[in-house]
């Protein structure tokens, strides 16, 4: 069966420190994945998205940056943390084979509570 | 401009009682559109979806309707119970793409 997996699952982090959060899918091979952040009281927000290794999209002009170093692993990153960066990150996955597609939808992960202090 | 919304923003019912979660769309062209079950601190979990051919479906005490005529959606849950506590997000998708539009979800809070 397939699982996804990330971590850490809370982050407490400095103002202009890094940031490497890391996301891996198991039992399955070429998904489609994605990164989202949810604020407080907010929707989701779709930050980056790839559908292959080395394949990135950004959404949004932001602080962090992502990459897809092996087919099912994902990282989240950021040179230099701002107070704004802090939010719950949600990694997500959807099957990449082709149709029916519109059948499939997002398994996401457990999450990652980080807070920039 | 592809959006959801969803009302009401938060509810509070006694256990036991049925409720309405609501979700209009105006995403288009229409591919598809799922309820996820949000717990505190977790990460959503799918509770149905509905294509475009489907008007409803049902899993367990939930219910899920779909109009696309008006592009409303709504969530139906019978005999709620104090684990029913938690966000409820309606995700709809356009055809032909990777992407999800995300309503910022109804906060339902079941008490005793």
């Amino acid at each position: 069966s397939q699982t996804i997996h990330q971590w850490p699952a809370t982050l407490v982090q400095p103002v202009g420190s890094p940031l490497s959060l890391e996301c891996t899918v198991e039992g399955t091979s070429n998904p489609n994945l994605y990164w989202y952040r949810q604020a407080a009281g907010r929707g989701l927000q779709l930050l980056f998205y790839s559908v292959g290794i080395g394949q990135i999209s950004s959404e949004v002009p932001q602080n962090l940056s992502a990459s897809r170093p092996q087919d099912r692993q994902f990282i989240l990153s950021s040179k230099k943390l701002l107070l704004s960066d802090s939010g719950f990150y949600l990694c997500a996955w959807i099957q990449g084979l082709h149709p029916p597609f519109s059948s499939y939808g997002y398994t996401f992960g457990s999450g990652t509570r980080l807070t920039v202090v | 401009k592809n959006q959801v919304e969803q009302s009401p923003q938060s509810l509070i019912i006694l256990e036991g009682k049925n409720c309405t979660l609501q979700c209009n769309y105006t995403v288009s062209p229409f591919s598809n559109l799922r309820w996820y079950k949000q717990d505190t601190g977790r990460g959503p979990v799918s509770l149905t979806i509905m294509t475009f051919s489907e008007n409803t479906k049902s899993n367990g005490r939930y219910t899920a309707t779909l109009d696309a005529d008006t592009k409303q959606s709504s969530l139906h849950i019978t005999a709620s119970q104090l684990s029913d506590s938690a966000s409820y997000i309606c995700v709809v998708r356009s055809s032909g793409t990777y992407k999800y539009i995300f309503g910022t979800g109804t906060r339902l809070k079941v008490l005793a």
